[in-house]
């Protein structure tokens, strides 16, 4: 069964840093992009980054871009997302996610909630 | 960056009726593949997204099949031919086509 399991979200004051983790299991992590999404409160999706399989490729949206650094540790099983200098808008749950070499999101995980205030 | 407009935003429907859900985007999803990677993914109340449908029409390993997906280039649809009580909550499409990826506003389908 394929499981993805967020952790490292809580509380962290404006121009903090946090990283978040996310651990796989159930499919050969080494095999598949992975991506970050987030959700603020109340409100939609937003994706955040993406790292391919062997790392060799990395997008961010340019909201996070040079705040936030996404990384895989494929011996691990692991997927890394350091954010620094957090802002009050960075409040969000993240998810990460799964991409299929066919471009499909199949695999969510269950999130990891940032709340990011003085 | 392509921009995804869903409309409605609400959606009330009554249990055994069907739902419609549209996704346009500001330009086309055709890749130079020649796919459409175009998603629709449904979060109930609490819970993470879900797959549903991917690449416009196929439906994801579980789907019941009263979800279908259709549509090509920017303008797409999902449809619930039979709302059941399990159905509530908000479906956002989303397209892969193009760095950076992004997602409807959402449709929040509810009981009436």
């Amino acid at each position: 069964e394929v499981q993805l399991v967020e952790s490292g979200g809580g509380l962290e004051q404006p121009g903090g840093s946090l990283r978040l983790s996310c651990a796989a299991s159930g499919f050969t992590f080494s095999s598949y992009s992975m991506n970050w999404v987030r959700q603020a409160p109340g409100k939609g999706l937003e994706w955040v980054s993406y790292i391919s399989s062997s790392s060799s490729t990395i997008y961010y949206a340019d909201s996070v871009k040079g705040r936030f650094t996404i990384s895989r540790d494929n011996a691990k099983n692991s997927l890394y997302l350091q954010m620094n200098s957090l802002r009050d808008e960075d409040t969000a749950v993240y998810y990460c996610a799964r991409l299929r070499g066919d471009r499909t999101w199949d695999y969510w995980g269950q999130g990891t909630l940032v709340t990011v205030s003085s | 960056d392509i921009v995804m407009t869903q409309t409605p935003l609400s959606s009330p429907v009554t249990l055994g009726q069907p739902a419609s859900i549209s996704c346009r985007s500001s330009q086309s999803l055709v890749h130079s593949d020649g796919n459409t990677y175009l998603s629709w993914v449904q979060q109930r109340p609490g819970q993470p997204p879900r797959l549903l449908i991917y690449k416009i029409s196929n439906r994801f390993s579980g789907v019941p099949d009263r979800f279908s997906g259709s549509g090509a280039g920017t303008d797409f649809t999902l449809k619930i031919s039979r709302v059941e009580a399990e159905d509530v909550g908000v479906y956002y499409c989303m397209q892969v086509t193009q760095f950076p990826l992004t997602f409807g506003g959402g449709t929040k389908v509810e009981l009436k």
